[in-house]
């Protein structure tokens, strides 16, 4: 079955560790997104990529960065430049035009 | 810029009544509208999505909403609660930007 994959499901750091938060998707989809989610928060936006090779900062970029070297993946890096990187994280994929969101299960993120 | 809204935090309803879970949207022109369920710990799952035509949109495990321009509204409705039912729910808009609502959590009584 298509769908998308986030790894691990939970993940642990210490404070001043960069860590990459893998995303990967077999439904042939150009889009990739991820956001972040805070208990009564709603979901944010931190990075989003329409094509290979390209990708634009979201509403919260500062203190992360990713990558898309194929289609199918698009890893998040959060760095030590983060100030509070606890939280929820969720990658999405959408095919090109308006049909909704895909949603990984989410990797959730503790930094101690 | 287009925003959504969905005025209630939290709903509690007992199981086996109905549901009424309200959406509305600020944008200039017709959007694409969805609704999406999270179950606590998990990614979201699509329910539905009105993109044009018919006003009443069915979805799945039984929810249906409907698209009523005058108010700008996307409001999402079950006839029959389950238990199974609680969860997190967010309207989405798709319009010049993809924007999710802040989310409905929903609480079920046995």
């Amino acid at each position: 079955d298509g769908g998308i994959t986030q790894s691990p499901k939970y993940l642990f750091r210490k404070e001043g560790q960069n860590v990459t938060l893998s995303c990967e998707q077999n439904l042939n989809h150009d889009a990739m997104y991820w956001y972040r989610q805070d208990p009564g928060q709603g979901l944010r936006l931190i990075y989003y990529s329409q094509i290979v090779n390209d990708f634009q900062k979201g509403d919260i970029a500062e203190g992360y960065s990713v990558s898309r070297e194929k289609k199918e993946s698009f890893p998040l890096t959060v760095t030590s430049a983060q100030k509070n990187p606890t939280a929820f994280y969720l990658c999405a994929s959408s095919p090109t035009g308006f049909y909704g969101y895909t949603f990984g299960s989410g990797t959730r993120l503790t930094v101690v | 810029a287009q925003s959504v809204t969905q005025p209630d935090i939290h709903i509690t309803v007992s199981e086996g009544a109905s549901l009424e879970l309200r959406c509305n949207y600020s944008y200039g022109a017709t959007p694409y509208l969805f609704w999406y369920v999270q179950s606590p710990g998990q990614g979201l799952q699509l329910l539905l999505k009105y993109f044009s035509g018919d006003t009443l949109v069915q979805g799945i495990k039984g929810f249906e909403a409907e698209f009523k321009r005058s108010q700008s509204s996307f409001n999402l409705r079950k006839p029959s609660v389950h238990w199974s039912d609680a969860a997190e729910y967010f309207c989405a808009v798709d319009g010049q930007n993809f924007v999710f609502g802040p989310g409905t959590r929903l609480s079920v009584l046995p």
